[in-house]
């Protein structure tokens, strides 16, 4: 069966240090990987997605950036944390764009930004 | 611009009350209206809707898809303390899903 490992499950980072957040995923090959934020009273807001190793796409405009080194692997960095990178980062993956449950997500990530 | 609407934001009922949960949508390239859970950490998929007036049901839950007014309600019956979570919807289009803000429901004992 299908698993998906996301770490660490919180964070407490002061402004302007960095970040990585890591996401694996088990037994599958080739999953779509995507990372979503979940701000406080808000929905979820897609941030990057994948279809390949290597292949990132983007879908705001922020101070995060995303990586596949490996066809399981999706990796959520920051060089600066700002305050407004609070929130509750989700990772998620699925076989193909239309897959009857969505998405698969990971246990999430609160991170804080003092 | 693609979006995804909630109502009402948040919810607080008594247990065994029945609650109506909507979701309405206008996104390009529509295919499937998708109602997940989330309680302390991740979602948990609860139905995929891709017909109109199709009643899916899941024990207690129960949701249909009206493609023609572009919504979604989710009913929630004989609600028990259990049922509290943040309930969202996603409309997944062509290239992606796109969530609600999701409804806070609260059920007293």
């Amino acid at each position: 069966s299908q698993t998906i490992h996301q770490w660490p499950a919180t964070l407490v980072q002061p402004v302007g240090s960095p970040l990585s957040l890591e996401c694996t995923v088990e037994g599958t090959s080739n999953p779509n990987l995507y990372w979503y934020r979940q701000a406080a009273g808000r929905g979820l807001q897609l941030l990057f997605y994948s279809v390949g190793i290597g292949q990132i796409s983007s879908e705001v405009p922020q101070n995060l950036s995303a990586s596949r080194p490996q066809d399981r692997q999706f990796i959520l960095s920051s060089k600066k944390l700002l305050l407004s990178d609070s929130g509750f980062y989700l990772c998620a993956w699925s076989r193909d764009r239309y897959s009857g449950k969505g998405y698969t997500f990971g246990s999430g990530t609160r991170l804080t930004v003092v | 611009e693609d979006k995804v609407v909630q109502s009402p934001l948040s919810l607080v009922v008594h247990e065994g009350d029945t609650v109506t949960l909507n979701c309405s949508y206008e996104v390009t390239n529509f295919r499937s209206l998708l109602w997940y859970k989330q309680e302390k950490k991740a979602p948990t998929f609860l139905f995929m809707l891709t017909s109109s007036g199709i009643e899916k049901k899941s024990g207690r839950l129960s949701s249909i898809l009206d493609k023609k007014e572009l919504f979604s309600i989710l009913n929630i019956t004989a609600t028990q303390t259990g049922d509290s979570a943040i309930y969202l919807c996603a409309a997944l289009t062509g290239n992606q899903f796109y969530f609600g803000t999701g409804t806070s429901l609260t059920v007293i004992p």
